[in-house]
């Protein structure tokens, strides 16, 4: 089975902080994405990853920022983190892009908090 | 870009049948996910679609037509545990590649 996981389930940090998310998948995946899950505005993506080392900015990058050193970690990063910024974070991965059968597999979430 | 549109809120009666409705506009389509997410858990593949037709799994299945932009995830039997947020996405031609959600469908599933 594939697993993703994710460094913390529930995060509670103050606003200026340096914020650090991270996300670990070992089923070799190509692919690694950061996503934001708000009510009633449903899943956003802020970043996404096809290779080591390389990223593309998805929806709502502003105020992200995020590290592919290996293939297995994506790390999300909060520079400066804001209150604007409390959502669930939910990170995922998949095989390839553009290939029937790529679904996503995703992590079980860091609820992070900005006081 | 695309305009995903799902109900958000959808009541349904243990062991009734219920049809989640998922209308899209693209450009260029190349495949339609739906997910499940329980409350404070992470989404789950449910099924995949990329031709016309109906696809069958279990007591789940999943339709498409593409000359509508519409699909639908019918689920049968429900039980309780089916209670939970049904999430549509979409992917274009082209780009990224990346579906992209719609904002989902609460079910409730009462006795």
């Amino acid at each position: 089975d594939v697993k993703v996981t994710q460094s913390s389930r529930y995060l509670v940090k103050r606003t200026g902080e340096k914020v650090f998310l991270e996300c670990v998948q070992d089923m070799d995946h190509e692919n690694m994405f950061w996503y934001r899950q708000d009510p009633g505005l449903g899943l956003r993506l802020i970043y996404f990853s096809y290779d080591v080392k390389m990223k593309e900015k998805g929806d709502i990058p502003e105020g992200y920022s995020v590290s592919r050193e290996k293939k297995e970690r994506f790390s999300l990063i909060l520079e400066s983190a804001s209150t604007n910024q409390t959502s669930m974070y939910l990170c995922a991965s998949s095989r390839e892009q553009g290939a029937e059968g790529d679904e996503q597999y995703f992590g079980p979430g860091t609820r992070l908090t900005v006081t | 870009g695309q305009n995903i549109d799902q109900p958000t809120e959808m009541t349904a009666t243990e062991g009734a049948i219920v049809q989640i409705n998922c209308t899209y506009q693209t450009s260029g389509f190349n495949g339609l996910f739906w997910y499940q997410q329980h409350a404070g858990e992470a989404p789950t593949f449910l099924s995949y679609n990329v031709l016309d037709g109906l696809e069958e799994k279990g007591r789940f299945s999943s339709f498409l037509s593409r000359s509508k932009g519409y699909s639908y995830l019918l689920l049968k039997e429900l039980q309780m545990k089916d209670s939970a947020s049904y999430l549509c996405a979409v992917r274009e031609i082209g780009g990224s590649y990346i579906p992209t959600f719609g904002r989902g469908t609460s079910l409730i599933v009462h006795p």
